[in-house]
């Protein structure tokens, strides 16, 4: 199985500065198709989750550009260039590489 | 507008089998294009992948829930079902269907809202 692992699993952070959340994989991501199956989530408090990212760096539609995802192999970054009020929820990383796991999600917070 | 909707009882007796069904509307469940899967959420956790099936009826499951895990879909009636066997409290969880789309790199794209289901006497 491949596990995910996020970091930091907590992240207070000031309106209109930058964050970032790590994720790095037990093993590499990248499919014997050449893609790598790896996204990121944002779960609004009584939300479902939202799709935002899909193969390390493609925005889903309607996902604002301050969003921007990078990466390869096991190691990924969301960065989110300037947070917004609308942005405290948790995010999580996935991989679809291989069957398909999470990691365990990263809250943002406001300080 | 695609939809996704759970629906099944919230309350199942340890012991017992949880069975639930998502029913899509505004599209096929029928498309080369897509896979249909179950996620859970515990109360105040992260989310687990349970399982996903493709219109064809083949399925994947999560190695930690395989041997209890079925999944199935009804495209005459666009809906895919769950059933998961043996059920104790630590199945008690938000349940999410969600359609995952081959064009985003198979990422869960459209969400339902979800279900709780307790696991209780």
């Amino acid at each position: 199985d491949i596990v995910m692992t996020q970091t930091p699993l907590s992240s207070p952070v000031t309106l209109g500065q930058p964050a970032s959340i790590s994720c790095r994989s037990s093993q590499s991501l990248v499919h014997s198709d050449g893609n790598t199956y790896l996204s990121w989530l944002q779960q609004r408090p009584g939300q479902p989750p939202r799709l935002l990212i899909y193969k390390i760096s493609n925005r889903f539609s309607g996902v604002p550009d301050r969003f921007s995802g990078s990466g390869a192999g096991t190691d990924f970054t969301l960065k989110i260039s300037r947070v917004e009020a609308e942005d405290v929820g948790v995010y999580y990383c996935m991989q679809a590489t291989q069957l398909t796991t999470f990691g365990q999600g990263t809250k943002v917070e406001i300080k | 507008q695609l939809q996704l909707q759970e629906s099944g009882p919230g309350l199942v007796k340890p012991s017992e089998t949880l069975s639930l069904t998502c029913t899509v509307s505004g599209g096929s469940i029928s498309s080369s294009s897509y896979y249909w899967g179950w996620i859970r959420q515990p109360p105040g956790k992260g989310l687990e992948w349970i399982g996903s099936i493709y219109y064809s009826g083949s399925t994947y499951y999560n190695p930690s829930l395989k041997s209890r895990v079925t999944i199935s879909v009804d495209t005459s009636k666009n809906q895919f079902s769950l059933k998961l066997s043996s059920v104790t409290a630590a199945d008690t969880a938000v349940y999410y269907c969600a359609r995952h789309d081959v064009l985003v790199g198979v990422s869960p794209d459209y969400w339902g809202q979800g279900t709780l289901v307790t696991v209780s006497s």
